[in-house]
């Protein structure tokens, strides 16, 4: 079965620190995608990024990068220079396999609850 | 474009009683899924519809529940009767056609409680 395992239930930083969030993910398929959500207080879903599993170039977009390595099976999301607008939870999930075409169903990880205090 | 759109935002009801929420999924798209998230259980998938037809409903949670999308545009579960346990966050998601690489994007949300 696959298996997201997000090990840390909370970060609390100050601001302008940067901070790491990891995810160590479980999977048998050699075809998989990662995502990143973030669910801010506002309470939806916000998506962030997608990688799959044949690429392992990291990835920036403005303070964000994700940091994909698989012989670790990690896919860790680091925010530089953190805001307190960062303040929310994020979700890493996995691609589960099916036995559909073209069907895609996410496994979630717990979540890491991540302050971002002023 | 519009994103995913759920209703009602909120919902307070009383055990027993049925309960319809409503998602549109974004245009185009023609996978719509349907989440519950709780404290206790994270996200969880109830079930999808690929092309308007129910594909997987292994998540169901008992027969309680039940979900239909009569038409490309529009989803409904329904629970019946309600029970106070199935307090959550339901959140309906659609992706683009074209296989294993899509993207889910979620909707707002329907936070329900049942007292």
């Amino acid at each position: 079965a696959q298996k997201v395992t997000q090990a840390q239930t909370e970060i609390s930083v100050v601001e302008k620190e940067d901070v790491t969030l990891d995810c160590v993910y479980e999977t048998r398929d050699t075809t998989y995608y990662l995502f990143w959500y973030k669910q801010p207080p506002s309470g939806e879903l916000v998506f962030l990024i997608r990688r799959n599993s044949f690429d392992e170039q990291n990835e920036i977009s403005g303070r964000y990068s994700w940091n994909f390595q698989k012989s670790t099976s990690s896919f860790n999301f680091t925010i530089t220079a953190s805001q307190v607008v960062d303040s929310a939870v994020y979700f890493c999930a996995l691609s589960e396999m099916t036995l559909i075409q073209g069907a895609q169903k996410l496994v979630f990880g717990q979540g890491t609850r991540l302050t971002i205090n002023p | 474009d519009a994103g995913v759109i759920q209703s009602p935002r909120h919902e307070v009801t009383e055990m027993g009683q049925e309960v319809t929420l409503r998602c549109k999924p974004i245009s185009g798209h023609d996978y719509l899924f349907w989440y519950r998230q709780t404290m206790m259980r994270g996200l969880e998938l109830l079930i999808y519809f690929n092309n308007n037809v129910p594909i997987d409903d292994s998540g169901m949670p008992e027969d309680r529940f039940s979900a239909k999308m009569p038409n490309a545009s529009f989803s409904t579960l329904k629970i019946q009767p309600s029970e106070p346990r199935d307090s959550a966050v339901y959140f309906c998601a659609s992706s683009f056609p074209g296989g294993r690489t899509d993207t889910q994007y979620f909707g707002p949300g329907t936070r329900l409680t049942v007292l």
